[in-house]
């Protein structure tokens, strides 16, 4: 079946701008993750969603990031005011669950430059 | 905040060559998992050991876990060119994955 899929691939943007970044998890999986990765370092978390709610938002560096996910399906990655500092790749990953066992199922991620 | 490190930063080896990397983290874990990342994109998860487990096999990859070190180590034996990703290690932490740094590996024909 399908797996995780991301868009857009690449996104540039200019500083100040606005910008949504969408995921679609692989179907049924109940549990979406984002992490944002810098360069040379691993993925950090940032949010995960148990359905249609946010479980755990601890990983959002400030309230210029927000995410949605409304319908407990796709999800959505907002990030208002972009700084130059948000430049990353941002992953989302699903699992059939939210059990810490599961294994997490990875998009091909969103690279993000603000430039 | 990342949870482990990884060593060596990068490696490089010959294809027929094993590669062992290793990871150590700071509290402790119900399971701790390796992935593969290609190209600085999606990663792609490899194997799953849990605490009360000291080695798993799968294929050419062999974990172990040392819960009383914090420490675990990914062997690839027979490296091949596409082996050739970093890999990282993930330990889980109420419900979500905490990333090491990583571990780059090149494996030249």
């Amino acid at each position: 079946g399908a797996g995780v899929s991301q868009t857009p691939s690449n996104k540039v943007t200019e500083k100040g701008k606005y910008v949504e970044l969408r995921c679609d998890p692989i179907s049924g999986h109940t549990a979406l993750y984002w992490y944002r990765q810098s360069l040379g370092q691993g993925p950090e978390f940032l949010i995960y969603f148990q359905g249609t709610g946010a479980a755990d938002d601890s990983g959002l560096p400030n309230d210029r990031f927000f995410a949605v996910r409304p319908e407990g399906s796709v999800s959505t990655l907002k990030i208002q005011r972009t700084e130059r500092g948000d430049s990353a790749v941002y992953l989302c990953a699903s699992t059939p669950q939210a059990a810490s066992t599961d294994t997490q199922y990875f998009g091909p991620g969103t690279r993000l430059t603000v430039l | 905040s990342q949870q482990g490190e990884e060593d060596p930063q990068a490696l490089s080896i010959q294809e027929g060559e094993n590669a062992t990397m290793n990871c150590s983290y700071k509290t402790s874990i119900n399971n701790l998992q390796w992935y593969r990342q290609n190209s600085g994109r999606g990663l792609v998860h490899l194997i799953l050991i849990r605490s009360n487990e000291r080695e798993k096999h799968s294929g050419r990859l062999r974990v172990t876990l040392d819960t009383s070190k914090k420490s675990s180590s990914l062997l690839i034996t027979a490296s091949r060119a596409a082996d050739t990703a970093s890999y990282f290690c993930a330990t889980d932490r109420f419900q979500k994955l905490v990333f090491g740094t990583g571990t780059r590996l090149l494996v030249s024909p």
